[in-house]
C-alpha cells in the first residue's frame, strides 16, 4: 500500500514570509497526490491534486507544489503567508479504489 | 446544493451507550466513507460504500457499523460506545470513477462531528 509522511508536525512563519510544508511518500510507482487544508472547526478542503500531467502543480490560494520522484517528496509552498493560512495541512495518497491515506497532519501557525 | 452534510455537529455519550452519526450527500456520488480524526494520526477510514447496498471495511472499523440503502445516505452506527471512540468524525463523498476508468476522484468532505464518550 501507497503511503505518505508528514516530516513537520507544526510549522511556525511570520507573516509575508514563504511557506514549506513537507511530505515524502512511500510507492512502488508515481502514485498521485493530494494535499487538503482543514481550517479551525472546519471540514477539509482540496488545496490541490498531482495526477501526472506536470510535476509543479498550481492549488487555490496563491499554494504550489512539486513532484519530486528522485526525492520521494510533494512538498506544499507559498511565497508569501497570510495570516489566513493558518490550518492543519494534509498530505493524502489514494490508495485502491477510492481510499485515501492521510499523513499525519502540519499545523501551520502565522505569527503577525 | 448542501454538498456533503452531517449532523450532529457535537455529541456526549456515556460508556455503553449507542447512536447513529447521519451523513447525506446531494451530489449523486457513488463513493460514500467515514473517517475518523484524531490528534497527529490524520483521518483513519472506518468504512467506506462503493454504492447502494455495498459496504466495506477500512483501517479501523472494530467498534461501528453502517448500511447504504440509498445513494444519498450513509449513516455511521456506534453500538456501544467507549471512550477510545472519542473523535471528530467526517463523512466524505466522491464519483467512483473518471472518464477513461481512473478512481482517483476529489472527494468532499462535510464538516464533521465531534463525539466525545465518557
Amino acid at each position: 500500500a501507497q503511503s505518505v509522511t508528514q516530516l513537520d508536525s507544526h510549522v511556525s512563519v511570520s507573516e509575508g514570509t514563504p511557506v514549506l510544508l513537507r511530505c515524502n511518500y512511500s510507492s512502488s510507482y508515481s502514485p498521485s497526490l493530494f494535499w487538503y487544508v482543514q481550517h479551525p472547526n472546519k471540514g477539509l478542503q482540496l488545496l490541490l491534486k498531482y495526477t501526472s500531467a506536470a510535476t509543479l502543480v498550481k492549488g487555490i490560494n496563491g499554494f504550489e507544489a512539486e513532484f519530486k520522484k528522485s526525492e520521494t517528496s510533494f512538498h506544499l509552498t507559498k511565497p508569501s503567508a497570510h495570516m489566513s493560512d493558518a490550518a492543519e495541512y494534509f498530505c493524502v495518497v489514494p490508495n485502491a479504489g477510492n481510499m485515501l491515506t492521510f499523513g499525519g497532519g502540519t499545523r501551520l501557525m502565522v505569527k503577525p | 446544493n448542501a454538498g456533503v452534510t452531517q449532523t450532529p455537529k457535537f455529541q456526549v455519550l456515556k460508556t455503553g451507550q449507542s447512536m447513529t452519526l447521519q451523513c447525506a450527500q446531494d451530489m449523486n456520488h457513488e463513493y460514500m466513507s467515514w473517517y475518523r480524526q484524531d490528534p497527529g494520526m490524520g483521518l483513519r477510514l472506518i468504512h467506506y460504500s462503493v454504492g447502494a447496498g455495498i459496504t466495506d471495511q477500512g483501517e479501523v472499523p472494530n467498534g461501528y457499523n453502517v448500511s447504504r440503502s440509498t445513494t444519498e445516505d450513509f449513516p455511521l452506527r456506534l453500538l456501544s460506545a467507549a471512550p477510545s471512540q472519542t473523535s471528530v468524525y467526517f463523512c466524505a463523498s466522491s464519483y467512483l470513477r473518471l472518464a477513461g476508468g481512473r478512481t482517483n476522484n476529489e472527494q468532499f468532505f462535510g464538516p464533521g462531528t465531534r463525539l466525545t464518550v465518557l
